[in-house]
């Protein structure tokens, strides 16, 4: 039962470009979402953040979107830099727990 | 920026042997540290939850006797996969939450375990 979802495996961008990564989740409860970029063998790093009471949060080139009635959210990136290349994970939590659930990962590929 | 460490960054051993792996927060007490684990090309997926003087709470599908947690200080959490075989190589990816901001999870560099 996968909780949140992310349906693309893959990204490629050109630098310069908007990078969209898409997260669908089917828990009602979750009340706070965060996206994650990780590096192979290295442990996941913190992006940007976003409760259920708001509907986006931006970061310098980060926003994060949530549509909490299609339980959809998407984390934007512009411009792309190809130093953003790496896989993104989104995470939701619910209560205060800390317990993160994590999608599949999408990686993105920002090219020159 | 908080920072949470693991050792060792990589382990391997033969089948049936026990394997010790420790998360530390290194500038900050975790009230909370979650142990994960990730698969190839997988997501990373929660195995249990352990607070500080007690005993951690084992996701379901998660053999609490296979994987023993203790998280004896603020510091220092410490996952022990026992008689470990091959099905168990993995990386293991520990996180801690700072009890000043709840909402802040860091997480360590990971630990890959490689059974014979």
């Amino acid at each position: 039962d996968q909780q949140v979802k992310q349906n693309s495996p893959s990204l490629s961008v050109q630098e310069g470009r908007i990078s969209i990564l898409n997260c669908d989740y089917t828990n009602s409860m979750f009340d706070y979402f965060l996206w994650y970029k990780k590096y192979p063998a290295e442990g996941p790093t913190f992006l940007i953040s976003i409760s259920s009471i708001k509907d986006k949060n931006e970061d310098g080139r980060f926003t994060v979107f949530l549509n909490k009635s299609a339980k959809h959210l998407s984390l934007h990136i512009v411009p792309s830099q190809p130093g953003d290349s790496a896989v993104y994970f989104c995470a939701a939590s619910s209560g205060n727990t800390g317990k993160l659930i994590f999608g599949q990962g999408t990686t993105l590929q920002v090219k020159p | 920026g908080a920072v949470v460490s693991q050792h060792p960054s990589w382990v391997i051993c033969k089948s049936g042997t026990s394997v010790k792996i420790e998360c530390r927060s290194l500038d900050f007490q975790a009230t909370t540290m979650f142990w994960y684990r990730q698969f190839p090309k997988q997501s990373l997926m929660l195995m249990a939850t352990s607070n500080e003087g007690s005993k951690a709470t084992y996701e379901q599908g998660v053999e609490k006797d296979k994987f023993l947690i203790n998280h004896a200080s603020l510091t220092l959490s410490t996952l022990t996969v026992t008689s470990a075989h091959p099905e168990d190589s993995s990386f293991y990816i520990c996180s801690a939450r700072d009890g000043r901001w709840a909402d802040e999870q860091f997480f360590g560099p990971g630990t890959r375990l490689t059974v014979l």
